[in-house]
Parts: structure tokens; C-alpha cells; sequence
């Protein structure tokens, strides 16, 4: 069984762009959660998401926004990107309730 | 606030026992204990979780103690792949809301050949 896949794994932009991050959860699995993680932060939840509505919402800024479609996939959008963007964004899936993480799209802004 | 305090850094000899230890002294009744590991730039990966009982999988054995108030993550035989940051958190069980994922600062785990 696939596992949850992350699109891209790398990228790199400048403050001010916006970026858009991919989702595909392991088959079968309904609920989508994402997070954030910073060497001086830790692991900091952004959303949850299950049959493609908002169930939970972290502590960011509007500027942080996500979505799931109908087949469960999830994106996750950060516009106007800050240096302090730059993070691991990971990207969880679950069936009854255990997370399996993908591998994380690593974002630096710069 | 931290939940789980662990120690920053652990070393262990391959094919040892590694015993990772975690204090959760203000755990709720209803919430367990989970344990995931995060080998570097990868995503974490679930190890084991338990409420009060002991636990075992074909990855690892968690002991938790009668109060509930520590725990400890037991590597039987530790390899070099085993080397990774360790995260004990508490939450509440698989009915909880992903929300309540919070890792604090685990503790490094070097297998030492």
C-alpha cells in the first residue's frame, strides 16, 4: 500500500510569492491534517481536514490556507511568504485516527 | 506548555537494548501515551502507543509505569537505521483530533556501531 506522498519535496522562493503544496494520502484514508515544522519551533499544527471540510484550525495567519478534494487528496497555500515561512510542511493522513506522515516538501524563502 | 519532558541525547551500542525514557507527570486519565521517531528531513514515523498497559509491536515495547506518570521506549536491538530523534507525546487516543499533535524537542537517539 502506497504511503502518503508529498509533491514537491523541495523548492525555493522569494518573500512575497505564493506557494502551493500537495497532498495524496494513503488510499482509503479520509482525514488530511498538515503541520509546520521549524528548528526553533517544533512540530505546530496547521489544519485538519476530513471529507473535504475544515475540521480544526491551527494558530497562523490567514495567509495560511488549505483545502481537500473529493478523492481526499489535500493542498495547502502560503501566500505572501516570509523568511520565517521557511520550513518542513508535513502532511499527515489517518483512517481511525493513527497518523502515518508523508516525507514533508521542504520550503525556503528567501 | 511541554507535556513530555525526555532527555536531549541518548547513545546506544548496535545490537544493544535502547531505553528511551519519557516523564508525563500532568497526564489525563483519558489521554495516552505515543511515541514516533523522525530520522533526519523525513517525515515522523509512529513507533507504539499504550494508555496503561504495557505494549509490544515488531518495532518496540513500551512500558508504562503504574501512575502513569513515566514511560519508556524499549529498542530490543538497536541498529544504525534506528538512529533518529525520538518524540514522546501524550494525546488523546485514536478519536482525538490531530490538533493535539504535539512534539516537543525528543531526544536524540545515536546507535553507535
Amino acid at each position: 500500500k502506497a504511503g502518503v506522498t508529498q509533491t514537491p519535496r523541495y523548492l525555493i522562493k522569494t518573500r512575497g510569492q505564493q506557494v502551493t503544496l500537495s497532498c495524496s494520502p494513503i488510499s482509503g484514508h479520509r482525514s488530511v491534517s498538515w503541520y509546520q515544522q521549524t528548528p526553533g519551533q517544533g512540530l505546530q499544527f496547521l489544519f485538519e481536514y476530513f471529507s473535504e471540510t475544515q475540521r480544526n484550525k491551527g494558530n497562523f495567519p490567514g495567509r495560511f490556507s488549505g483545502r481537500q478534494f473529493s478523492n481526499s487528496r489535500s493542498e495547502m497555500n502560503v501566500s505572501t511568504l516570509e523568511l520565517g515561512d521557511s520550513a518542513l510542511y508535513l502532511c499527515a493522513s489517518s483512517l481511525n485516527g493513527e497518523l502515518f506522515f508523508g516525507e514533508g516538501s521542504r520550503l525556503t524563502v528567501l | 506548555d511541554a507535556k513530555t519532558t525526555q532527555p536531549p541525547s541518548m547513545d546506544c551500542a548496535e545490537g544493544r537494548a535502547a531505553n528511551l525514557p519519557c516523564n508525563h507527570s500532568t497526564i489525563s486519565g483519558n489521554e495516552y501515551v505515543y511515541w514516533y521517531r523522525q530520522i533526519h528531513s523525513q517525515g515522523p514515523q509512529y513507533i507504539i502507543h499504550g494508555l496503561k498497559n504495557n505494549e509490544t509491536n515488531e518495532m518496540a515495547s513500551l512500558i508504562i509505569t503504574e501512575d502513569r506518570k513515566s514511560s519508556t521506549l524499549i529498542l530490543p536491538h538497536a541498529t544504525l537505521r534506528d538512529t533518529a530523534v525520538y518524540y514522546c507525546i501524550v494525546r488523546v487516543g485514536p478519536s482525538g483530533s490531530a490538533r493535539q499533535l504535539t512534539f516537543g524537542s525528543g531526544t536524540q537517539l545515536t546507535v553507535l556501531p
